[in-house]
């Protein structure tokens, strides 16, 4: 079946400007997450939406950075003002979260260049 | 606050030797535990997983992992080693109860040389 599903694959943009990446996560799955990844590092975390609950932003590392998940099902990660430090590969990833299939399946990434 | 421990950044192995990347955790109760793999400009793979029942779990391309309680370690091995099992991987637990999070391991990259 599809797996989960990024776009744009791709995107480059100048200091200051706004983006908006977004993710299709497998059907079926209640929860979404974001991480980012610099050049071959690990994970960051960034947030975490589970069915209806509020939403886990503890991760976001600024107010520049925004996250909303419409019907339950695609999130848009938006980030406002982008900075070169912002520049990574930005990965979403879902799962079932419920016994036994908790694992979670990540999508391709969104590499974010800022320039 | 919850942890996840890889001690090694980089692990160098000879391919057809035996491999083990290491694992530990400080998570309260009996946590989800995950191997994760990430192969050079591709997204991350779920390699294999523990929920309950035995301690020794199989996985693909033929890993496995052994959760011991005692030293809240997952430790992922691999009896022969494959070149092409160079890439980064990444041990994530998880803790049970409803709606809790992930929390990853800094990722250890494996380099099996032929």
């Amino acid at each position: 079946g599809a797996g989960v599903s990024q776009s744009p694959s791709n995107k480059v943009t100048e200091k200051g400007k706004d983006v908006e990446l977004r993710c299709d996560p497998i059907s079926g799955h209640t929860a979404l997450y974001w991480y980012r990844q610099s050049l071959g590092q690990g994970l960051e975390f960034l947030i975490y939406f589970q069915g209806n609950s509020a939403p886990d932003k503890s991760g976001l590392p600024s107010d520049r950075f925004s996250a909303e998940r419409t019907g339950g099902s695609v999130s848009t990660l938006t980030i406002q003002r982008t900075q070169q430090e912002d520049s990574a590969v930005y990965l979403c990833a879902s799962s079932k979260n419920r016994e036994p299939t908790y694992e979670q399946y990540f999508g391709p990434g969104t590499r974010l260049t800022v320039t | 606050a919850q942890s996840v421990a890889q001690p090694e950044d980089q692990v160098n192995v000879a391919e057809g030797n035996p491999l083990t990347v290491k694992c530990t955790y400080s998570v309260s109760g009996n946590p989800y535990l995950f191997w994760y793999v990430q192969y050079p400009n591709r997204g991350l793979q779920f390699l294999l997983k523990y929920i309950t029942g035995d301690n020794l779990v199989k996985g693909s391309y033929g890993f496995e992992a052994e959760f011991n309680k005692s030293q809240t370690s997952f430790h992922l091995k691999k009896p022969s080693a494959l070149v092409s099992d160079s890439a980064l991987y990444f041990c994530a637990v998880r803790p049970r109860n409803y709606g809790q999070n992930f929390v990853f391991g800094p990722g250890t990259r494996l380099s099996v040389l032929p």
